[in-house]
């Protein structure tokens, strides 16, 4: 499986910008990277996805290192309604088996 | 509007019995799955399917049963074999591409006394 780490848990303040890391070491060539967020009592809701280059969206924007091994999804603009559980994943062509970790609890401060 | 609708919302049952939770999508999409979440944790994975009439055990499948014999419904079963069957469990679907995004529904709350 492809296996990502990421924080139990952030901090941010509201109106500020938040950088939420995730390690995926094992990351192979043709691995998209994709990231999800969780409100309580919902299922997740997809946040936005890359290869290589950075990707920007309404949502959010994605940072993709060099190396492609890390990746760091960036709210610009922390609101209360973006405090979730924040989940990286890897999708692999060849592999339907999709797991998930804990992710991370994001809490955003008035 | 396309989407993945999961029913019920709430699921109350006696212990010992069988439950099927459902699962439908009208997105067109050939892979379906399951997830468990339980308090505080995050999804893990019970079945999964990549096309109709064919699907694979997850992480935790002891306990549970699918079937696909639609390309737009994944229903599952809680038998009474599953010892801790009370969780919220999701139902997703995707194209099956690496960089066509999961779709999850808001899925069903199962409470089992």
């Amino acid at each position: 499986d492809a296996k990502t780490t990421q924080p139990n848990s952030m901090e941010s303040n509201e109106e500020e910008p938040v950088h939420l890391p995730c390690n995926h070491s094992t990351i192979s060539g043709t691995d998209y990277i994709h990231w999800y967020r969780q409100l309580p009592s919902q299922g997740p809701e997809y946040v936005i996805h890359g290869l290589t280059s950075n990707v920007n969206n309404r949502m959010a924007s994605l940072a993709i290192a060099e190396d492609r091994k890390s990746s760091t999804l960036i709210l610009h603009r922390a609101t209360l309604r973006d405090a979730a559980v924040y989940y990286c994943i890897l999708l692999r062509g060849s592999n339907y088996k999709l797991t998930f970790g804990k992710g991370t609890l994001l809490t955003v401060n008035p | 509007d396309g989407g993945i609708t999961q029913s019920p919302k709430y699921l109350f049952r006696k212990e010992g019995q069988n439950v099927t939770l459902s699962c439908e999508q009208n997105l067109n999409h050939d892979a379906m799955y399951w997830y468990r979440q339980d308090p505080g944790q995050g999804l893990r994975l019970i079945y999964y399917s990549q096309i109709v009439n064919d699907f694979q055990k997850g992480d935790i499948a002891e306990g549970y049963s699918v079937s696909r014999e639609k390309k737009e419904s994944f229903p599952l079963t809680v038998t009474s074999a599953q010892k801790n069957p009370t969780a919220f469990y999701l139902c997703a679907s995707s194209s099956g591409t690496r960089n066509s995004p999961l779709h999850f529904g808001n899925g069903t709350r199962l409470t089992v006394t």
